[in-house]
């Protein structure tokens, strides 16, 4: 089944104790990206990654890191996290390529943080 | 900079009635633009989407349309179902940021048996 999973789904954590959100797709899309969600903000570009060692910032980087080492993972950092990283997080992908204006994006089925 | 805004925020019908919701985004440079579905404490399912120069596009008993140059989009949902029950997202693609989407706050819709 083609899909994009993410762990873990939900996690607590205390103030700057450094934590990984893993995604995964199984779709060989080239492109990832995550996105955060708040209440009343709507959803929000985190970082995306065209490619294998290609990444960029999305509006709302600061406090976060990524890699791409491997096609199919794109997992999300949070170097030292704070009270207001506290979000639903989700990680996305889609084909990418010469048609990569015409793409559906899919999306995992999120990971709920609270940062204490 | 990109704004996508949604109306009504929230909408409670009973079962069987046709219903629409709004969309609309501030500049109108878009590639597409696209309706997702969020049950609660899942993912993102995706519906619709419609390329920039297209009208409209159809998924059993919903369709979407796309007034690019108003910058509006409308997804209308018909003989709705308690199983309709969902927050709809619509996100646009376009301008900067090559393959990022601008989403849009969501209707938070309630269908009654």
């Amino acid at each position: 089944e083609a899909q994009v999973t993410q762990n873990p789904r939900y996690l607590i954590t205390v103030t700057g104790k450094k934590l990984t959100v893993t995604c995964s797709q199984n779709m060989n899309h080239e492109y990832m990206s995550w996105y955060r969600q708040d209440p009343g903000l709507g959803l929000r570009q985190i970082y995306y990654s065209m490619n294998v060692e290609v990444t960029d910032k999305g509006d709302v980087p600061e406090g976060y890191k990524v890699s791409r080492k491997e096609k199919r993972n794109f997992p999300l950092i949070l170097e030292s996290p704070s009270p207001n990283q506290t979000s639903l997080y989700f990680c996305a992908s889609s084909l990418g390529g010469s048609g990569w204006d015409q793409e559906t994006q899919y999306f995992g089925p999120g990971t709920r943080l609270l940062v204490l | 900079k990109q704004e996508v805004t949604q109306i009504p925020a929230a909408l409670s019908v009973p079962e069987g009635e046709n219903l629409v919701l709004n969309c609309s985004f501030t500049d109108s440079a878009i590639y597409n633009l696209q309706w997702f579905r969020q049950d609660p404490g899942k993912g993102l399912t995706s519906l619709l989407l419609i390329q920039s120069s297209q009208r409209e596009q159809t998924s059993g008993r919903l369709n979407a349309s796309l007034d690019k140059s108003s910058g509006r989009s409308t997804l209308y949902i018909a003989a709705s179902q308690p199983g309709d029950s969902a927050t709809y997202l619509c996100a646009v693609k376009g301008g900067t940021g090559f393959q990022k989407l601008v989403f849009g706050t969501g209707t938070r819709l309630l269908v009654s048996p």
